[in-house]
C-alpha cells in the first residue's frame, strides 16, 4: 500500500521568511496530493491540493509543486505569518474525493 | 465544501464498554471515511463506510472492534467496541465527492479510563 514519507518534523522560522515542507510517496499509481493545515485543538483544513496532471498550483502565498517522477511533493508558504503555525499535514491517494493516506506532520512555528 | 457535523464532541469512557459516534452531512455526498488521530499523532484510516454494504477496513482495524454502519448517503456511524485506554483518541469522519476534495468533520474526542 502507499506510504507518505514527510520532513522536516519540526521547522520554526522568523516572520516574513518562506517555509518548505516536503513528502515523497511510494505508490505510483497515486495521483492526487492534498496539503491540511491544523490548528491546536481543531479539524484538519485543506489548503491546497494537485493533481498529477499539473506541476505546480499557487494560491496567494502558499503553492504546492509535484514531481511524479521523483514520487516527491512540497508545500511552499512565502512571507510567513505567526496565524501560519499548526500542524502541517500532505496526504496522498489514488483519486480526488478517496481515502488519503498521510504523512507524520510538520510543526511549524513562525516568530514575530 | 460540506457542513459535517458529528455526535458526541466528547466522550469519558470505562472500559470494556462501546460508544458509537455519528457522522451527519448537509447535503449527499459519494465516499464517507473514518478516521483515527491519536494525541500528537497524525491521521490513520479506519475504513471506508460503503453506502448499502459493508465497510472497507485498512490494514490493522477490524469490523468486530470498529463497527460502521452507512444507511444513506448523508449519514454515517462508527463504535468503538470494547474500548480500552489504548482507544482514546480523536475520531473524525471525512466526507469526498467524486473527483472533488476531501473535507473533515470536527472530531470526537474519546477518552477511555
Amino acid at each position: 500500500g502507499e506510504n507518505v514519507e514527510q520532513h522536516p518534523s519540526t521547522l520554526s522560522v522568523q516572520e516574513g521568511d518562506s517555509a518548505v515542507i516536503k513528502c515523497t510517496y511510494s505508490d505510483s499509481a497515486s495521483n492526487y496530493f492534498p496539503w491540511y493545515k491544523q490548528e491546536l485543538g481543531k479539524r484538519p483544513q485543506l489548503i491546497i491540493d494537485i493533481r498529477s496532471n499539473v506541476g505546480e498550483k499557487k494560491d496567494q502565498r502558499i503553492a504546492v509543486t509535484l514531481n511524479k517522477t521523483a514520487k516527491h511533493f512540497s508545500l511552499h508558504i512565502t512571507e510567513t505569518q505567526p496565524e501560519d503555525s499548526a500542524v502541517y499535514f500532505c496526504a496522498a491517494s489514488y483519486q480526488a474525493g478517496t481515502a488519503l493516506i498521510f504523512g507524520k506532520g510538520t510543526t511549524l512555528s513562525v516568530s514575530s | 465544501s460540506a457542513v459535517i457535523s458529528q455526535k458526541p464532541s466528547r466522550d469519558i469512557c470505562q472500559r470494556g464498554t462501546s460508544l458509537t459516534i455519528q457522522c451527519q452531512v448537509d447535503s449527499q455526498v459519494t465516499m464517507m471515511f473514518w478516521y483515527r488521530q491519536q494525541p500528537g499523532q497524525s491521521l490513520t484510516l479506519i475504513a471506508t463506510a460503503n453506502q448499502g454494504s459493508e465497510a472497507t477496513y485498512e490494514s490493522g482495524f477490524v469490523i468486530d472492534k470498529f463497527p460502521i454502519s452507512r444507511p444513506n448517503l448523508t449519514f454515517s456511524t462508527l463504535t468503538v467496541s470494547n474500548m480500552s485506554p489504548e482507544d482514546s483518541s480523536i475520531y473524525l469522519c471525512s466526507v469526498g465527492r467524486g473527483e472533488g476534495e476531501q473535507y473533515f468533520g470536527p472530531g470526537t474526542r474519546l477518552t477511555v479510563t
